[in-house]
């Protein structure tokens, strides 16, 4: 079983606010992404990051920002949080090496009001 | 860039029916990961295959990775109620600069009835 934690898990919120998603593993991964996902629907990546202090857009372009500071945590912060911004975020962590295999958090359920 | 098309988008079983999904894309892959999603949670990794051909088990669930690299299939057998969710494929390119980034299917949504 993977040990990728988000929090929190369900967060809500009116419009304005300043937020941080909090994602981190205790696996020692240098590859971390973050996703968006709207209910049953597919999965977009937002944001990814190959190491400490290295951090991508992904391909669906998204008003938050991320960091990397330490290896094991890998925060996503909206400055001002909007309605369009209701979403469920994943966070997910990957191996290295020939066999890579990525493992996901159980996700944040935010709704801005 | 790359996309994978998942089929079929929706099921409605009845308990104890057999499942397969599948998943095809234009470009090879390295690696086919599946997964499945509960509602509010974060999808679960059931099988991992990293080579063409492979077919591999996890109790009820069965992949295989094909053998042209551009397709997986996932079943499921003896259906039960708790196999009810959301199913992803997910593959891996082997092309330079795509090496850090899944291509996912847009999901199966599998229901049971019992």
């Amino acid at each position: 079983e993977a040990d990728i934690y988000q929090t929190p898990r369900y967060l809500v919120i009116g419009t304005g606010k300043k937020i941080t998603l909090e994602c981190s593993q205790t696996m020692g991964h240098d590859k971390m992404y973050w996703y968006q996902q709207d209910p049953g629907m597919e999965l977009h990546l937002i944001h990814y990051s190959y190491g400490v202090n290295s951090t991508e857009k992904g391909d669906l372009s998204s008003e938050s920002t991320v960091s990397r500071i330490r290896t094991e945590h890998f925060p996503l912060t909206l400055e001002s949080a909007r309605p369009s911004h209701t979403s469920q975020y994943l966070c997910a962590s990957k191996t290295s090496g020939e066999q890579e295999t990525q493992y996901f958090g159980p996700g944040t359920r935010l709704l801005v009001l | 860039g790359q996309q994978l098309n998942q089929s079929p988008q929706s099921m409605f079983i009845q308990e104890g029916e057999d499942v397969s999904m599948n998943c095809t894309s234009s470009s090879i892959f390295n690696t086919w990961l599946w997964y499945k999603q509960d509602p509010g949670e974060g999808p679960v990794l059931l099988i991992a295959l990293y080579k063409a051909g492979e077919l591999t088990s996890n109790g009820r669930l069965t992949a295989q990775f094909g053998i042209t690299r551009k397709d997986s299939f996932l079943n499921i057998s003896a259906s039960i109620p708790s196999d009810v969710g959301i199913y992803f494929c997910a593959g891996q390119s082997p092309k330079m600069g795509s090496n850090y980034k899944l291509t996912f299917g847009k999901g199966t949504l599998l229901t049971v009835n019992p």
